[in-house]
């Protein structure tokens, strides 16, 4: 079965409000998760990493102040796409590693979001 | 910085014709290179796993290879279905850090 949650697997809402996302790592305590986002017809591209107790690392391009991620405990983070715009409208993925510098990742389902 | 490349990006073929997707990634020094499946509006299906210290790895129909020295992993699928029609993403892990992915290779299994 699944190691990692992710919820939920497809939502819409409108545009300019915000919606969150959670990833949950289900046997095992995550220091580290990683959140990936894809357009449409392109790869999975690194968002940002989060570390337990600490801010997230944002990836060059990614604006911190939209998508909020938050990584309070061992087994959970949060991505909150705020004020979402239908350019936001993609699929958003996450990852969790066992253990700050570990080797072994799980995924997460995986989420789809549309902005209408 | 790493880069993954998948060649083709895309792959039509009659089914049970044997078939190899490409991947490419230009830094060596990898951990680890998996390769996943997502179908349409789904996520991400683990389907093999190599370590850096590994040839090959099979599973069912399945085969894959590294070559870490060359930077590059194929995907061997034998006598193809209908129901391999997906999207093949390999990705490439360096301990410590995080999956770089490829763009994916769109394969269409013709019945």
């Amino acid at each position: 079965g699944a190691v990692v949650s992710q919820h939920p697997s497809r939502v819409i809402c409108k545009s300019g409000t915000s919606v969150k996302i959670e990833c949950r790592s289900l046997d095992f305590q995550a220091t580290t998760m990683f959140w990936y986002r894809q357009f449409p017809k392109q790869s999975l591209m690194l968002m940002a990493t989060s570390n337990e107790g600490s801010k997230a690392t944002y990836e060059q391009g990614v604006e911190k102040d939209k998508f909020l991620i938050n990584h309070a405990s061992l087994t959970l983070s949060t991505l909150t796409v705020t004020s979402a715009h239908p350019e936001d409208s993609s699929f958003y993925i996450c990852s969790a590693r066992i253990g700050a510098t570990g080797n072994t990742i799980y995924f997460g389902e995986g989420s789809w979001l549309t902005v209408v | 910085k790493q880069e993954v490349t998948q060649i083709p990006a895309a792959l039509s073929v009659p089914e049970g014709e044997n078939l190899v997707l490409n991947c490419s990634f230009t830094d060596s020094a990898i951990y680890n290179l998996q390769w996943f499946r997502q179908d349409p509006g789904k996520g991400l299906t683990s389907l093999l796993l190599i370590q850096s210290s590994q040839r090959e790895q099979t599973s069912g129909r399945l085969n894959a290879s590294l070559d870490k020295s060359s930077g590059r992993s194929t995907l061997y699928i034998a006598a193809s279905q209908p129901g391999d029609s997906a999207t093949y993403l390999c990705a490439v892990y360096r301990y410590g850090q995080n999956f770089v992915f490829g763009p994916g290779t769109r394969l269409s299994v013709l019945p």
